[in-house]
């Protein structure tokens, strides 16, 4: 089946610790998005990646990190630099051309212990 | 900066109802539109794209608009029932590629 795989599915870090967030895609998609979600707000899009070996940052970058190596993977980084990384992480796929359709993973519930 | 609002921000009804729901943007220059539902600790699902050239969009019970000029889009659902509970997200596609999402209308369908 096509789609979008995250893993793991809840991962725990301590004070200082670095994390890394997988999302893979089988879907054939240029675009990648990495987005963020706390209670009761809106998703918040932290990096997004339109091709291999390029991305962007989005509306709150500051102590995360991503890579585009393969055009199926986009993990996200989790920094100690992040003092507040509690949250739901959501990662999403798309084409490139302008009617393009997201579709999103089922999420990592990261939580700092 | 773009910016999503999303009317109510929740709502609980009793089965059967018709319901609207509201998302407007503050800048107008969006290439589509997307309406996902988001069940409790799950990912997004998509339901409805409204593409560039396209006004409406309908699937099912559903039936979302959206109106360019002005920003705002409207999900239409009919005959509520108590498996449409859930969060609904709108999130425009934005010239710099990326997708804008609202804050969401929690629904809650009463049996």
């Amino acid at each position: 089946d096509g789609g979008i795989t995250q893993s793991p599915k809840y991962l725990f870090r301590k004070e200082g610790q670095n994390v890394t967030l997988s999302c893979e895609q089988n879907l054939n998609h240029d675009a990648m998005y990495w987005y963020r979600q706390d209670p009761g707000q809106g998703l918040r899009l932290i990096y997004y990646s339109q091709i291999v070996n390029d991305f962007q940052k989005g509306d709150i970058a500051e102590g995360y990190s991503v890579s585009r190596e393969k055009k199926e993977s986009f993990p996200l980084t989790v920094t100690s630099a992040q003092k507040n990384p509690t949250a739901f992480y959501l990662c999403a796929s798309s084409t490139t051309d302008r009617n393009v359709e997201a579709f999103f993973g089922q999420g990592t519930r990261l939580t700092v212990v | 900066k773009q910016e999503v609002t999303q009317i109510p921000a929740a709502l609980s009804v009793p089965e059967g109802e018709n319901l609207v729901l509201n998302c407007s943007f503050t800048d107008s220059a969006i290439y589509n539109l997307q309406w996902f539902r988001q069940d409790p600790g799950k990912g997004l699902t998509s339901l409805l794209l409204i593409q560039s050239s396209q006004r409406e969009q309908t699937s099912g019970r559903l039936n979302a608009s959206l109106d360019k000029s002005s920003g705002r889009s409207t999900l239409y659902i009919a005959a509520s029932q108590p498996g449409d509970s859930a969060t609904y997200l709108c999130a425009g596609l934005n010239y710099g590629q990326n997708f804008v999402f609202g804050p969401g209308t929690r629904l809650s369908v009463l049996p």
